[in-house]
């Protein structure tokens, strides 16, 4: 089956310092790919949509300016958190659809979970 | 604005009982229904997913059911393992933008040997 990967899975920065999570698709091609944040004993929620070759499109309530998503390749769309602080820690999680088909048929990464000090 | 919610909040069960989780959504106009399984610090697995106008899919011990009209659906799983044992989380997404999934809050179920 599609396998999307993330890259690191595991993050521990300073506050104020900024992360780039990577989430690729290893063996089928994404023109979009969402972003997801789960907080402890919490549901996951729809941060942002990655949009190959535009921009992304942010659910409200989250700052793009904090949180930069490029989606520079057909597989391949980066999340950085900006100025990290403790409160961004959380798991974060992308998904994608592969080009072509309904896009509610999507596969999820592993995650990255991000611990700011 | 649509809202997914999952009773009960968590499960403990021994190792071979069938069990329901259920889940419930606040707008009827849905696209489709997907359970997922997520294991601790892991991503998701897709279980099953059920297009509006569809009532059940089954994927071996595990059968999933929706109402859309009650906003309800319910995820069947029989002679539990202890291998089940995870977070099932249900998720729904909208006629208007079908990528987009709003998830419930989860079934923390254990299945003790």
């Amino acid at each position: 089956g599609a396998v999307v990967s993330q890259h690191p899975s595991w993050v521990i920065c300073k506050s104020g310092t900024s992360v780039k999570i990577e989430c690729r698709s290893l063996d089928f091609q994404a023109t979009t790919m969402f972003w997801y944040r789960q907080f402890p004993k919490q549901s996951l929620m729809l941060m942002a949509t990655s949009n190959e070759g535009s921009k992304a499109t942010y659910e409200q309530g989250v700052e793009k300016d904090k949180f930069l998503i490029n989606h520079a390749s057909l597989t391949l769309s980066t999340l950085t958190v900006t100025s990290a602080h403790p409160e961004d820690s959380s798991f974060y999680i992308c998904s994608a659809p592969p080009t072509g088909t309904r896009q509610e048929t999507q596969y999820f990464g592993p995650g990255t979970r991000l611990l700011v000090l | 604005k649509q809202e997914v919610t999952q009773i009960p909040a968590a499960l403990s069960v021994p190792e071979g009982e069938n069990l329901v989780l259920n889940c419930s959504f606040t707008d009827s106009a849905i696209y489709n229904l997907q359970w997922f399984r997520q294991d601790p610090g892991k991503g998701l697995t897709s279980l099953l997913l059920i297009q509006s106008s569809q009532r059940e899919q089954t994927s071996g011990r595990l059968n999933a059911s929706l109402d859309k009209s009650s906003g309800r659906s319910t995820l069947y799983i029989a002679a539990s393992q202890p291998g089940d044992s995870a977070t099932y989380l249900c998720a729904v997404s909208n006629p208007s933008g079908t990528y987009k999934y709003i998830f419930g809050t989860g079934t923390r179920l254990k299945v003790l040997a």
